[in-house]
């Protein structure tokens, strides 16, 4: 059975500072994973995903995860936070049947300081 | 391309009112969704299909039914409303088969029950 864990439901950074989401996961078939962002009163929009190539993962507007299959993680990073990056955050995982057993997890909102 | 459109925006219905959310993708997808969003508890998988003409049942499925009658269109309706049901519902859609599962996401629809 397949899980995810979103440790944080809030994160707050100041403007410029690091962004750090954390997601750990767990799969009895070598995953898919992904990152959606959710911005007010809108739907989910896929910032990243790792199917099997890199385990490095380059996003939209500047974030990117890193796949540890040691630490069965998927954390999310940007380096400098901006305003317009305040929203919830969505860790998913998903086995390789197309996408109708994607497991979400509980969302992480991030909060960004002037 | 509008991707995946859901109808109506926003609803209030009393207790025990019946109705009928509708979305559509113009994206040729197999797969489709309908998920709740509730406060601190992510995404739950109401109902899916896999393909015209078939569905199948999720996390939460108690006092929903949905049809595909036509590949692009997923219906899911309400017989009977309760205030429980008070939520944000999402629809969305995703290429099936051995595809990497990225689902894409409508807007929602805002439904209050009183």
């Amino acid at each position: 059975a397949q899980s995810v864990t979103q440790l944080g439901s809030h994160v707050s950074v100041s403007e410029g500072a690091l962004v750090l989401l954390r997601c750990n996961y767990s799969s009895s078939v070598p995953p898919y994973l992904f990152w959606y962002v959710q911005y007010p009163n809108q739907g989910l929009q896929l910032l990243l995903k790792y199917t099997s190539a890199a385990t490095l993962v380059k996003g939209i507007n500047g974030f990117e995860a890193e796949f540890k299959k040691s630490e069965t993680s998927f954390h999310l990073t940007k380096p400098s936070a901006h305003m317009s990056d305040a929203a919830e955050y969505f860790c998913a995982v998903s086995d390789r049947g197309g996408g109708f057993k994607t497991i979400f997890g509980a969302g992480t909102r991030l909060f960004v300081k002037a | 391309n509008a991707g995946v459109t859901q109808t109506p925006k926003f609803r209030v219905l009393k207790t025990g009112q019946s109705m009928t959310l509708l979305c559509a993708q113009d994206m040729n997808h197999e797969y489709m969704y309908w998920y709740r969003q509730d406060p601190g508890m992510g995404l739950r998988l109401i109902h899916y299909s896999v393909g015209e003409g078939t569905t199948a049942k999720g996390e939460v499925p108690d006092g929903y039914n949905v049809s595909r009658l036509k590949k692009q269109n997923f219906l899911l309706g309400l017989e009977s409303a309760a205030p429980s049901q008070t939520s944000v519902y999402f629809c969305a859609s995703s290429w099936g088969g051995r595809a990497s599962g990225e689902q894409f996401f409508g807007p929602g629809t805002r439904l209050t029950v009183l």
